[in-house]
């Protein structure tokens, strides 16, 4: 069973750092590019950034660009958001995806975490 | 990166069809077959219901049925069912400028 379960969400305060990680399971983790997504309280979805299978190519939604480094280990079947320079504008339910050979077509998501950033 | 432009509600009776609409530009919608529609219920994840415009994932009843015509996708539910009521998600594939892609703004389909 595919099984993505993300971690280390919480309380940080602006300008703060916190990093997410993505364990996956149930699948050849080496083999999907993935996709980090973002959803304000009572809003819709956001793009964040985008890792290929191998690292070789990474995207950020300008919004976070230059604050957030995604990153993963294939060995360890995981997936990371390090995010630096944290705003009120980044607090979120914080979900990473598996693309599913087509581009932002997450088959699989996980359930999400939460990300407050409050003073 | 602007978000794709989605009517914020729609509604049907039960066994009526609805279609909801998904604008983009000749950037994303238009430029790319790689329109994708989520389901999300409250408290959830967001579900794959189309992928590549009009493809459904295994499990995807086809009462789901996704399409496009220049830069507008639409999703369109038939024999509506109480369990369909939820928001609903498209995004679009943007071109490999540093860009992945682009989310729309979501629509609240209620089941009447």
């Amino acid at each position: 069973e595919v099984q993505l379960v993300e971690s280390g969400g919480g309380l940080v305060q602006p300008g703060g750092s916190l990093r997410l990680s993505c364990a996956a399971s149930g699948f050849t983790f080496s083999s999907y590019s993935m996709n980090w997504v973002r959803q304000a309280p009572g809003k819709g979805l956001e793009w964040v950034s985008y890792i290929s299978s191998s690292s070789s190519t990474i995207y950020y939604a300008d919004s976070v660009k230059g604050r957030f480094t995604i990153s993963r280990d294939n060995a360890k079947n995981s997936l990371y958001l390090q995010m630096n320079s944290l705003r009120d504008e980044d607090t979120a339910v914080y979900y990473c995806a598996r693309e599913a050979g087509t581009p932002l077509a997450g088959d699989y998501w996980g359930q999400g975490t939460l990300v407050t950033v409050s003073s | 990166q602007s978000a794709l432009t989605q009517p914020p509600s729609a509604s049907g009776s039960p066994g009526q069809s609805v279609t909801i609409s998904c604008t983009g530009t000749s950037s994303d919608v238009g430029g790319y077959n790689y329109v994708s529609w989520y389901q999300q219920h409250p408290g959830k994840a967001p579900k794959l219901m189309i992928y590549e415009v009009s493809k459904r994932p295994s499990g995807v009843p086809d009462r789901f049925s996704g399409s496009k015509s220049g830069n507008t996708a639409s999703l369109t539910v038939s024999g509506l069912q109480a369990e369909d009521e939820a928001d609903y998600y498209c995004s679009s594939y943007a071109g490999s400028n540093n860009f992945r892609g682009v989310f729309g703004g979501g629509t609240k389909l209620t089941v009447l």
